[in-house]
């Protein structure tokens, strides 16, 4: 099946940093969702992409969908210690929806 | 706000037992998903089900079964479990087929000893 390259796998950071993941496809995608799991429970929607080059927020997350439609990005904003959970991004192409492995965010206080 | 509810949080099963696990979704929506979650792996398609009484192979369905014989409710059968297939498992349901966004449970932790 297709296969998503997220990156970077763990990020540890100070409250307040800027925080950038991405993931890259050798497939083209006609959507790109992006996912944040916290522990103990499932993921949750958090971005959802459409059209290359479209550049979408919520809250102080950024998400885009890059313009070859094979790749994507997740900005986070001055960090917080709520962010700390699994981020994951998602696409999909013709069929079901190929996950991405995870970034795991940590923030300290 | 759609709900879907897995009926154990965690399981500890011995090796060769037959596993249930089950989902319920309360939003009537038509599509039911299981997954499962490894570290370093991700989230990986077991099977799923577009339909009441249809299912479809995911990506890894190899010792698996699942059934639908109600549109809310979807289950994930372990026919012999082994100690391989220890790990998190998902299940989420969305309103239509390709209609990306899943909303997913909170997970069963299911551990074969």
């Amino acid at each position: 099946g297709q296969q998503l390259n997220q990156s970077p796998q763990s990020m540890f950071i100070q409250e307040g940093e800027d925080v950038s993941m991405n993931c890259t496809s050798s497939s083209i995608f006609n959507t790109w969702l992006w996912y944040k799991q916290e522990p103990g429970e499932g993921p949750v929607l958090l971005i959802a992409l459409y059209k290359a080059g479209e550049l979408t927020s919520n809250g102080r997350l950024t998400a885009q969908f890059g313009i070859t439609r094979k790749d994507s990005f997740l900005n986070i904003s001055a960090s917080i210690p709520s962010d700390v959970g699994i981020y994951f991004c998602a696409g999909r192409g013709y069929s079901t929806l190929t996950f991405g492995k995870g970034t795991m965010l940590l923030v300290s206080p | 706000d759609v709900k879907v509810t897995q009926s154990s949080r965690y399981l500890v099963k011995r090796t060769g037992e037959k596993v249930f696990l089950e989902c319920v979704q309360d939003m009537d929506h038509e599509n039911m998903f299981w997954y499962r979650q490894d570290p370093g792996l991700g989230l990986r398609l077991i099977y799923f089900s577009y339909d009441v009484k249809m299912k479809e192979k995911g990506d890894i369905p190899e010792g698996y079964s699942v059934s639908r014989e109600k549109k809310e409710r979807f289950s994930l059968i372990l026919e012999s479990a082994s100690t391989n297939q220890t790990s998190m498992y998902l299940c989420a349901s969305s309103l239509r087929w390709k209609n990306e966004k899943l909303f997913f449970g909170s997970g069963t932790q299911l551990s074969v000893l």
